[in-house]
This record gives structure tokens, C-alpha cells and sequence, in this order.
């Protein structure tokens, strides 16, 4: 399986930016980097992804290391409605590897 | 319906029934997935359709595990001699090609029990 590692949990405050890493030093040189997030007893829906090159979109930002072993989700401005469990996923393929993700508490 | 959507929502049974669980992707999409997520878990992928055709299948845990899909659309998992084990949220996603990098729509999932 294409291996990723992120901590268990973290806590933001409201209205500040969020750094959620991830790292994947098994990452081939094929295997895009996804963001899933999950709210609570909701299916999974996608925030970003991308290969090698910073990426930006209305939800987050993903910033990938040079190297490719680790990448960070950014919110830039965390809100209530953003508190669910993160999901950083390698496909090599169509095959998608989930790990146990990140729980982001936001704290008002 | 704009939306994945996935029944029974809720499927409760007793060890050693089969069970089918059936999933309505969003239409004209082509690429349809299956994942099982276990209480406190992440999500375990079990197998990808492009169109009718499932390319792989090594993510489905068992033998008694089987899936399907007709006309390019409505999908069904079947779970033949069901065991305790087999309780999750099993949960389908639609993607509209087979590229791997487009987004996958999630449906809400059927919660298994089997007692």
C-alpha cells in the first residue's frame, strides 16, 4: 500500500490558519498527493490535490515538498464548519489509499 | 438526483446471511468506487469500476466478497456468509472518467451490522 503518515489530532483556533502535514517518503514518482476530508457522519468530499507543484484552490492550499515526501494542507482562515477528519491519500493509480487522517478540533 | 446515492442506509443481519449493498453514482459518470470504513478507522479501498469492467479487485478482503456493475451505472456489493468482522460503513464514490486525479463524489454510505 502507498503510505501516508499524519498525526492523530490538532487544535485550531477560529479565523487562524491551519498547517496540516503529511508525510509519504514511499511516494513514487507517479502518485499524486490527495486531500480528503471527512465531517462527522458525512462521506468523504474532496478539498485539493497535486503532483509536484504548490497548488491553490477556494478551499486550501497544498504546499509539496521538493523532494516529495511530505506535503502540508493549508486553511488559511479555519472556521467551525471546517473541524472533520483530513485525509492525505497517495494514488498510485485508481487505487486510493486512506489512512486514519487528522482530526481537526476548531476551537471558537 | 444530483448526488451519490447509496441504499439501505442502514442494514442489520445475522452472521451468515448475504447481503447486497447497492450504490447510484452520479450520472454519466463513469468510474465507480467501493471503500469500507470500520468504527474509528480510515477508509479501505475494495475495488474500482471503469464503465462494467473492474480492472482490479486485489482490495476486496475475501472471497465472499463480490461486486458488480451494469449498464455503466447502478453498482451492487454483495457480502455472501456475512461475519461480524464484515460490520462497517460501507461507502461508494463516483468519478466522471477513470483518471485517477478527478475528484470522487461520495454517497453517504450504508452502515452494516452483523450480529
Amino acid at each position: 500500500d502507498a503510505k501516508t503518515t499524519q498525526p492523530n489530532s490538532m487544535e485550531s483556533n477560529e479565523e487562524e490558519p491551519v498547517h496540516l502535514p503529511c508525510n509519504h517518503s514511499t511516494i513514487s514518482g507517479t502518485d499524486y498527493i490527495h486531500w480528503y476530508r471527512q465531517l462527522p457522519s458525512q462521506g468523504p468530499e474532496y478539498v485539493i490535490h497535486g503532483l509536484t507543484s504548490n497548488v491553490n484552490n477556494r478551499m486550501a492550499s497544498l504546499a509539496i515538498a521538493e523532494d516529495r515526501k511530505s506535503s502540508t494542507l493549508i486553511l488559511h482562515r479555519a472556521t467551525l464548519r471546517d473541524a472533520a477528519v483530513y485525509y492525505c491519500i497517495l494514488s498510485p493509480g485508481n487505487q486510493f489509499y486512506f489512512g486514519t487522517g487528522t482530526s481537526l478540533t476548531v476551537i471558537p | 438526483g444530483a448526488g451519490v446515492s447509496q441504499s439501505p442506509s442502514n442494514k442489520v443481519t445475522e452472521k451468515g446471511k448475504d447481503v447486497e449493498l447497492r450504490c447510484d453514482p452520479i450520472s454519466g459518470h463513469t468510474a465507480l468506487y467501493w471503500y469500507r470504513q470500520s468504527l474509528g478507522q480510515g477508509l479501505e479501498f475494495l475495488i474500482y469500476f471503469q464503465g462494467n469492467s473492474a480492472p482490479d479487485k486485489s482490495g476486496l478482503p475475501s472471497d465472499r466478497f463480490s461486486a458488480e456493475r451494469t449498464g455503466g451505472s447502478v453498482s451492487t456489493l454483495t457480502i455472501q456468509r456475512t461475519q461480524q468482522e464484515d460490520s462497517a460503513v460501507y461507502l461508494c464514490a463516483s468519478s466522471s472518467t477513470g483518471d485517477p486525479h478527478n475528484e470522487q463524489f461520495f454517497g453517504p454510505g450504508t452502515r452494516l451490522t452483523v450480529l
